[in-house]
């Protein structure tokens, strides 16, 4: 049983606007939670990540956010780029075990 | 440059011929783990390591063994491979947590093993 899941397996997105990729978790005991980028013939590449005790997260044109109440996530890519377009996989710890969702493949049309 | 590096790329064996996939971290990382991704599941952690000799189970570790002899090295071992391990294998490091509350910077991860096992 997925403790982390992505219900969209892909997203398609015009460039310059934003892209909102969603996660939703069961445990609550997560007290971290990140997303990865993904290319074709790569390994995944980290690219911000959350703790617990907060609900939002900025690096640039990423920001994550957290409800905790609902048990999601989402990352928002502002304004998106070409280039973002990528397989995004949210992942959550708990003590020093990873679970990922299964991607969303975000394409960002020029 | 700062990498993971696994070995080989691809490979194909047969059933119960053992295997082992390298994996070395110039990082001085203290994490290490391994994972395997496939279609529709995401990545699902092996096994994972929070130092020399300290080694864990993830969530699918059957059919797996790891060792951890020295910091760098996190080999993947694969003693009787069977047709439902062929998958996408990916090695990661990360440097230990710090802070209170942790901060955890995330995983490097390798460029990924593609195993076939007939």
């Amino acid at each position: 049983d997925q403790q982390v899941k992505q219900n969209s397996p892909s997203l398609s997105v015009q460039e310059g606007r934003i892209s909102i990729l969603n996660c939703d978790y069961t445990n609550s005991m997560f007290d971290y939670f990140l997303w990865y980028k993904k290319y074709p013939a790569e390994g995944p590449t980290f690219l911000i990540s959350i703790s617990s005790i907060k609900d939002k997260n900025e690096d640039g044109r990423f920001t994550v956010f957290l409800n905790k109440s609902a048990k999601h996530l989402s990352l928002h890519i502002v304004p998106s780029q070409p280039g973002d377009s990528a397989v995004y996989f949210c992942a959550a710890r708990n003590f020093n075990k990873f679970y990922f969702g299964s991607g969303t493949k975000l394409n960002v049309k020029p | 440059e700062a990498q993971v590096t696994q070995n080989p790329r691809y490979l194909i064996t047969v059933t119960g011929k053992k295997l082992t996939v390298t994996c070395s971290q110039n990082m001085n990382h203290e994490y290490m783990s391994w994972y395997r991704q496939d279609p529709g599941l995401g990545l699902r952690q092996i096994y994972y390591s929070m130092n020399v000799e300290v080694t864990d189970k993830g969530d699918v570790p059957e059919g797996y063994k790891v060792s951890r002899k020295e910091k760098r090295n996190f080999p993947l071992i694969l003693e009787s491979p069977s047709p439902n391990q062929t998958s996408l294998y990916f090695c990661a490091s990360s440097p230990r947590s710090t802070g209170t509350p942790s901060i955890f910077y995330g995983y490097t991860f390798g460029s990924g093993t593609r195993l076939t096992v007939v």
